[in-house]
């Protein structure tokens, strides 16, 4: 069974840019996640969806926005590019995404903002 | 509020040593899960386990252990007999179900180096 892809992998943009992120569950998952993980401020919670729905939402500026299609891929989009938002994105999928379900994480895409 | 503390930044062991990962959670959630993942250089976060918080029977799997106690709000992880390739970056992580759907807190991560 295919696990979690990410794409791109390795990104490179400049500040004030727009980037999108894509994310493909494994095969029956329902539940996308996304993270973002920096040396200062560690694994932090993005967003979730659920059924095309976001279900719960981390504590990001509204830069940051998401979306899940009816095949349960989803995209991560952030608008105006800081320096800050350099970091490693990662998704992560579930298949009902209940509380207590594991999450199986893909292997990230990394983000530079110069 | 939810929080996880991982208090030891970096360990660093020989090979065959056993070493224990500290985890503390807080949460004021009654039922709640929590969380042990691994993280290789490769950066893609590998699930080791998962526990409720009714459930307080340690497990052990091969060489890896876990020690749940509530008491103590802790979720502690053992690694015995230690090999190279156990070198990562260990996160705890814990889920609350009031909160519906995913979203899980991490700690900061412990990093694990097994020296030859």
């Amino acid at each position: 069974k295919a696990g979690v892809t990410q794409t791109p992998r390795y990104l490179i943009k400049t500040r004030g840019q727009q980037v999108t992120l894509s994310c493909s569950p494994i095969s029956g998952h329902r539940s996308v996640s996304w993270y973002q993980q920096t040396p200062g401020q560690g694994l932090q919670f993005l967003f979730e969806y659920f059924s095309e729905t976001q279900r719960n939402k981390g504590n990001f500026p509204g830069r940051f926005s998401g979306r899940q299609f009816s095949n349960s891929r989803s995209e991560m989009n952030v608008s105006t590019l800081e320096l800050g938002d350099s970091a490693l994105y990662l998704c992560a999928s579930s298949r009902t995404g209940t509380s207590g379900n594991e999450q199986f994480f893909g292997p990230g895409t990394r983000l530079t903002v110069l | 509020a939810q929080k996880v503390t991982q208090a030891q930044t970096e360990i660093s062991v020989v090979e065959k040593e056993d070493v224990t990962l500290d985890c503390v959670y807080e949460t004021r959630d009654t039922t709640y899960y929590l969380f042990w993942y691994k993280q290789p250089p490769s950066g893609e976060l590998v699930f080791l386990i998962r526990r409720n918080s009714f459930d307080e029977q340690n497990e052990i799997s091969g060489r890896y252990s876990w020690n749940f106690q509530k008491s103590t709000s802790s979720f502690n992880f053992t690694i015995t007999a230690s090999q190279v390739v156990d070198s990562a970056v260990y996160f705890c992580a814990l889920s609350e179900a009031r909160n519906y759907g995913q979203n899980f807190v991490f700690g900061p991560g412990t990093r694990l180096s097994v020296l030859p």
